[in-house]
């Protein structure tokens, strides 16, 4: 079955810009999480969104947000881009909410270069 | 705050060689898991391991869950140059929220 998609692969924005990042689960798995990687942080949680609905949120600012629709496909939205917004974006499917004892599939991720 | 601390960060060895990596915290976690990850893809996950005490073992990988459920080690027989990236615990903590270790970077010297 397919994994975990994740469009675009690669992006590079500009200072102030906004972006979008598209996620496409595992088919039949509900749960969908945003992880942000950097090489000094690891990876960082952002949101959870189980059926539409977000149910867990990191310690992000609020510039930083995403939505589930309803075919749990996911979109995470960043608005006014800070250089330090440059990451791997990692978007994560789980059969059941916040994986617990499933655990995530990740998908390949994509990595926001801003400049 | 829960953390997950891995060691050591870096980890360079030959071929052949056996080695253990450790995922430690003050918190106790409702299940534990370990993920590889490779350069430019994502984290794929090896195991989860949810009873104190609890052994897994993977081929040449062998994963335990302390008794407290506060800690794991990853164990690697034999390692081979296929077993190099980055490995990863996450433990679901409170609140059912998973926090990430920041890895450790295993090199496999051929």
């Amino acid at each position: 079955k397919a994994g975990v998609t994740q469009t675009p692969r690669y992006l590079i924005k500009t200072r102030g810009q906004q972006v979008t990042l598209s996620c496409s689960p595992i088919s039949g798995h509900r749960s969908v999480s945003w992880y942000q990687q950097t090489p000094g942080q690891g990876l960082q949680f952002l949101f959870e969104y189980f059926s539409e609905t977000q149910r867990n949120k990191g310690n992000f600012p609020g510039r930083f947000s995403g939505r589930q629709f309803s075919n749990s496909r996911s979109e995470m939205n960043v608005s006014t881009l800070e250089l330090g917004d440059s990451a791997l974006y990692l978007c994560a499917s789980s059969l059941g909410q916040m994986a617990n004892n499933y655990g995530y599939t990740f998908g390949s991720g994509t990595r926001l270069t801003v400049v | 705050t829960q953390l997950l601390e891995q060691s050591p960060q870096f980890l360079s060895i030959q071929e052949g060689e056996n080695l253990t990596v450790y995922c430690n915290s003050s918190s106790v976690f409702s299940s534990l898991q370990w993920y590889r990850q490779e350069p430019g893809e994502g984290p794929v996950l090896l195991v989860t391991v949810v009873t104190g005490g609890e052994v897994k073992k993977l081929k040449r990988l062998t994963f335990q869950f302390g008794d407290a459920r506060k800690d794991s080690s990853l164990h690697i027989t034999a390692a081979q140059p296929g077993d190099t990236g980055l490995y990863l615990c996450a433990g679901v903590g409170r609140d059912d929220k998973i926090i990430f270790g920041k890895g450790t970077r295993l090199h496999i010297l051929p």
